[in-house]
């Protein structure tokens, strides 16, 4: 079935390290792909989307690349702050038969230390 | 420009009751989607409603229902609640236009005791 894998967390960084968190997806069709950042207490915030193959997403400062031939789409950052210490979401919708539902993976948290 | 509403922020029930949660969506949005997220999960999917109708539905059971009115708010029924069913549950917007992103509110915390 549909599914989206993420790297386990917490992932922990200092302040102006690289960051990457990993994301890998099975669907059927053409999915478009999303980030979703969770701050504490909080709903879900979209960061970026990617909608076909080798589009980029970014916002903020971080950025990820559909990859339909390695069926993934990894988070990247190249210098994070503190302020970036949440939990991020990828996620995936629209493909075949299904109208828009998003299926999440599990999250990454990300721990970002001054 | 107000976004995704829910209202009650927090809730506490205890087992066998039900409970009703709702959702204002984001201005010039005419679907809404329901998420449970268990802790430390991600969201799982219940339903979306559009025009009224829900349009498709989450392994989730029967006790779980919901409602869209002509303004597009929508509200979450959940019967005979189990001490499963704590949770943070989501309500999610967006215009029925190709794929567009949906825009989530900041969730009600339901606790089962």
């Amino acid at each position: 079935g549909n599914s989206v894998t993420q790297m386990e967390g917490p992932v922990t960084l200092s302040e102006e390290a690289f960051l990457t968190i990993n994301c890998t997806y099975t669907a059927t069709g053409y999915p478009s792909l999303f980030w979703y950042v969770q701050y504490p207490g909080e709903g879900l915030q979209l960061l970026l989307k990617a909608t076909k193959a080798d589009d980029k997403g970014s916002n903020k400062g971080f950025e990820a690349t559909y990859r339909k031939e390695t069926t993934s789409f990894h988070l990247e950052k190249g210098s994070v702050q503190v302020s970036d210490s949440a939990v991020y979401f990828c996620a995936l919708s629209g493909f075949s038969s299904n109208t828009g539902k998003l299926i999440f993976g599990q999250g990454t948290t990300l721990q970002v230390k001054p | 420009d107000a976004g995704v509403t829910q209202s009650p922020t927090h809730l506490i029930k205890t087992r066998g009751q039900q409970v009703t949660l709702r959702c204002s969506p984001k201005s010039g949005h005419d679907t809404v989607s329901w998420y449970q997220q268990a802790l430390g999960q991600g969201p799982q999917f219940i339903f979306q409603y559009y025009e009224e109708e829900e349009r498709q539905r989450g392994n989730f059971p029967d006790r779980f229902s919901g409602h869209q009115f002509p303004n597009y708010s929508s509200e979450l029924n959940v019967n005979a609640l189990l001490l499963g069913d704590s949770a943070l549950y989501l309500c999610a917007s967006s215009e029925d236009r190709g794929n567009q992103p949906q825009h989530f509110g900041d969730g009600t915390r339901l606790s089962i005791l």
